[in-house]
């Protein structure tokens, strides 16, 4: 099946710096990436659909300037936390879907943010 | 907002015996999807069932889709210590994949 892969799997940052997290898909283009946040015994919850080559759409209540996502490449997108703070540790999780198969989203292993 | 709502929130259940839980949802969709997740892992999907279909089955694991009650549910059968884990509904529409809460289920040996 397709894969997806994030990194870092783990990252530990002080408050107020920026933190990048790169999602790619390693045997298919991803015309379409979503990026998920999760808290602690907490479901997913969407934060932005990039699409390739154009800017992304965020959901409601989530800050575009905080949370910049670069979809540069058919299998490359990222997403920065400019000044991080605390509240902004939680897991985040990429997905990526293809041309062809529009109804399944391949999910990446997440990422765990700790802002000290 | 999310979409789909799950029930229970929680289950533990002794090895063997039958899991099942359900999922509420409340618009129309294309597909709803049923995930896992082990503690502090990525997602790993499960099960897709379309609009169109009214039950589907892999392995040990049946789900049903109710479309006119908006409705779904995974039935886990023959539990396993290994199925401890928590189970997302989601629901596809046009765009967007939605999650619903979640339950945690615990498999006791």
């Amino acid at each position: 099946g397709a894969v997806v892969s994030q990194h870092p799997s783990r990252v530990i940052c002080k408050s107020g710096t920026s933190v990048k997290i790169e999602c790619r898909s390693l045997d298919f283009q991803a015309t379409t990436m979503f990026w998920y946040r999760q808290f602690p015994k907490q479901s997913l919850m969407l934060m932005a659909t990039s699409n390739e080559g154009s800017k992304a759409t965020y959901e409601q209540g989530v800050e575009k300037d905080k949370f910049l996502i670069n979809h540069a490449s058919l299998t490359l997108s990222t997403l920065t936390v400019t000044s991080a703070h605390p509240e902004d540790s939680s897991f985040y999780i990429c997905s990526a879907r293809g041309p062809v198969r529009a109804d399944t989203q391949y999910f990446g292993p997440g990422t765990r943010l700790t802002v000290l | 907002s999310q979409q789909g709502e799950e029930d229970p929130q929680a289950l533990s259940i002794q090895e063997g015996e039958n899991a099942t839980m359900n999922c509420s949802y409340k618009t129309s969709i294309n597909n709803l999807q049923w995930y896992r997740q082990n503690s502090g892992r990525g997602l790993v999907h499960l099960i897709l069932i379309r609009s169109n279909e009214r039950e589907k089955h892999s392995g040990r694991l049946r789900v049903t889709l109710d479309t006119s009650k908006k409705s779904s549910s995974l039935l886990i059968t023959a539990s396993r210590a290994a199925d401890t884990a928590s189970y997302f509904c989601a629901t596809q529409g046009a765009q967007k994949l939605v999650f619903g809460q979640g339950t945690r289920l615990t498999i006791n040996p």
